[in-house]
């Protein structure tokens, strides 16, 4: 079973700031998700690397697979972008699609 | 249409009743999943159809029943719940069991 940790559990900033959240994982994955949910909402999947970094509007991930690393950034963040951010992995050679849940970061930005 | 849909959105079942969710998406995906989700927790993976065939069952009870009728669609049938198995129910799709899962807004289901 792959055991996946998110830093920092709650994280609160103000409108315009720089946002980090942190991903690791124990074994080797074959893809990494990065989620988003708001309150009482659906989720909703923001990217889906396997390497490298990948780029949408304000949203960065990037991935070390030699470290068992992912991180989120956020930059100039908004209100909206209030939500739980939830890592989840694909174990490499997984053929069940059986992800495996971080317990999430809770962001709250401030305006 | 590049969303899974589902309904209802929010339930309300006595004990003994016999309700259905549904699932619907429309974007060719032949692998979809059923998750539950209690409060401030992340989702639990409940079950997963691949190709219309069931290739996961996370020790389920079975009073959680799936079912995938075709590629498009797939139910959840519910009987004698508990309390405790009140929660947010979401779908996911995705285009095979490795690529990327797209999920529903979820049904928000209370058991009295």
């Amino acid at each position: 079973k792959n055991e996946v940790e998110q830093s920092p559990q709650n994280l609160t900033a103000q409108e315009g700031e720089f946002i980090t959240i942190n991903c690791s994982y124990s074994v080797g994955i074959s893809a990494l998700h990065w989620l988003q949910q708001h309150p009482g909402g659906g989720i909703v999947s923001l990217f889906m690397l396997s390497s490298g970094k990948k780029k949408h509007g304000r949203l960065i991930a990037t991935i070390n697979i030699q470290e068992k690393h992912s991180s989120l950034h956020i930059t100039a963040s908004h209100p909206r972008d209030s939500a739980v951010y939830i890592c989840a992995v694909l174990d490499r050679g997984s053929t069940l699609g059986r992800l495996y849940f971080g317990r999430g970061t809770q962001l709250t930005v401030w305006p | 249409d590049t969303e899974v849909t589902q309904t209802p959105k929010h339930l309300v079942m006595g004990m003994t009743n016999k309700k259905s969710l549904k699932c619907e998406q429309h974007m060719g995906h032949r692998a979809m999943y059923w998750y539950k989700q209690k409060a401030k927790k992340p989702p639990e993976l409940m079950f997963v159809y691949s190709y219309e065939k069931l290739s996961i069952n996370e020790s389920v009870p079975s009073r959680f029943s799936p079912e995938c009728p075709n590629s498009s669609l797939l139910n959840l049938h519910l009987h004698a719940l508990q309390p405790e198995d009140s929660a947010l129910y979401l779908c996911a799709s995705s285009d095979r069991l490795v690529s990327e899962q797209f999920f529903g807004p979820g049904t928000r289901l209370t058991v009295l």
